[in-house]
């Protein structure tokens, strides 16, 4: 069985950093893309990031780019997001996803994490 | 930027059909997914690849996409289906979510 199980999400003050960590199991890790997606508090669904199988090529969303770094641990089954220079709108629920096989970017999430709650208050 | 567009909330009654839509330009030229999410759990992957069932996902549940358009129907619709459904379209190595539906299942 698909398990992602995320970690790290705590309050934080505005233009401090915090990583995220997802520890998968049950699936060839390094065989699947990951990705990260966001939602805000009584809000939908926002894409963050995406990282290849090989961890080759990444992807971010504008909000985010420059800002937030993903990246990925083969031997260990985990994946990360370093999030810095945090704003109040980053504040969100962060769910860690598989995406579809062959390990590259298909946009394909199944399944979710359960997530980790951010908040970025003073 | 690309955008995709959903109506908030969708009403049926139990037994009937529940038709959810998403629009965007040239929608039907993308690959288009759907999930479900239930209040305080996580997404749920219903329908990838505008049409495809992932294992486990019940047959009522169905999709298209052409034109502008992309459509997911629940025959026969039962309470447990009431979810929140968001669509999602891939998009030059950007994933586009639309705002989401409530389907409410009277």
């Amino acid at each position: 069985e698909v398990q992602l199980l995320e970690s790290g999400g705590n309050l934080v003050l505005p233009g401090g950093s915090l990583r995220l960590s997802c520890a998968a199991s049950g699936f060839t890790f390094s065989s699947y893309a990951m990705t990260w997606v966001r939602q805000a508090p009584g809000k939908g669904l926002e894409w963050v990031s995406t990282i290849t199988g090989s961890a080759f090529s990444t992807y971010y969303a504008d909000s985010v780019k420059g800002r937030f770094t993903i990246s990925r641990d083969n031997s260990d089954n985990t994946l990360y997001l370093q999030m810095d220079s945090l704003r109040g709108d980053d504040t969100a629920i962060y769910y860690c996803a598989k995406d579809g096989p062959g390990g590259g970017f298909l946009g394909r999430f199944d399944p979710w994490g359960q997530g980790t709650l951010v908040t970025v208050s003073s | 930027s690309y955008e995709v567009t959903q109506s908030p909330s969708v009403s049926v009654s139990p037994g009937q059909t529940a038709t959810i839509t998403c629009s965007g330009d040239r929608l039907g030229e993308k690959h288009v997914c759907w999930y479900q999410q239930k209040p305080g759990q996580s997404p749920m992957l219903v329908i990838y690849q505008d049409n495809k069932r992932p294992s486990g996902i019940p047959e009522r549940f169905s999709g298209s996409n052409s034109g502008n358009t992309a459509t997911l129907t629940i025959s026969g619709t039962q309470s447990m289906d009431e979810a929140a459904y968001y669509c999602q379209a891939w998009v030059s190595n950007n994933v586009i979510f639309g705002g989401g539906t409530n389907l409410i299942v009277l």
